[in-house]
């Protein structure tokens, strides 16, 4: 079992539609990463959590340190939103522990 | 300011050869990271260099892999002699040492595919 699971796997969405991404983790962590891969592109970091609540645009990011979960909220999706969503943990040694990924697809 | 950079985008290679895969990182950072993603699982750790350091690289599968970070700059991946099971994708990522917790940010990636 991985030490950081994500679901759902593949996630489906209207244009418009409120997304929700899990990332749970079974580790103490320092901090928890949120980053996107665009297909055949390069990843790119979203967020970097250690607590609370964190809000770039329409992208929103929680964590729950007590509960080891934290969550990737999409708000009025998009069709360029649709790219793979990847959780990863930094177990105190800056070395990242990934989840396996969200495949999110937004259809116009 | 430059991103994170790495070459070649593709490589594809027979079983047996060697490959060398480098990595730019951001001018003055001065960690760099190595990591892998194989066809699907998720994306694993190989290894932190610290300026030329190997600060850990307890991710590297075998000793058919030697990474290296001479003064500290870009790095190099080795593969010698690849096999099948090291097609995937390789990514570079680097930070810059703070208080704190800092970011880090990743390159395009390598596609590497062995046949």
């Amino acid at each position: 079992k991985n030490e950081v699971e994500q679901s759902p796997q593949n996630l489906t969405a209207q244009e418009g539609e409120f997304i929700t991404i899990n990332c749970s983790y079974s580790v103490g962590i320092s901090a928890l990463h949120w980053l996107q891969q665009h297909p055949g592109g390069g990843i790119v970091s979203l967020f970097m959590l250690s607590s609370g609540k964190k809000k770039h645009g329409r992208l929103i990011a929680t964590i729950n340190i007590q509960e080891k979960h934290s969550s990737l909220h999409i708000t009025a999706s998009h069709p360029r939103d649709s790219a793979v969503y990847i959780c990863a943990v930094d177990e105190y040694g800056n070395k990242l522990v990934f989840g396996a990924g969200t495949i999110l697809r937004v259809k116009s | 300011e430059a991103g994170v950079t790495q070459f070649p985008s593709h490589s594809v290679i027979e079983k047996g050869q060697t490959v060398t895969l480098r990595c730019d990182p951001i001018s003055g950072h001065d960690n760099l990271y190595w990591y892998r993603r194989v066809m699907g699982k998720e994306i694993k750790f190989l290894l932190h260099f610290v300026k030329e350091s190997k600060q850990d690289e307890s991710g590297m599968p075998n000793n058919r892999f030697l990474a290296e970070r001479t003064g500290g700059t870009y790095s190099t991946l080795k593969v010698q002699p690849a096999e099948l099971e090291d097609s995937g994708v390789y990514f570079c990522a680097s930070s810059l040492t703070r208080m704190g917790r800092e970011t880090q940010y990743f390159g395009p990636g390598t596609r590497l595919l062995v046949l």
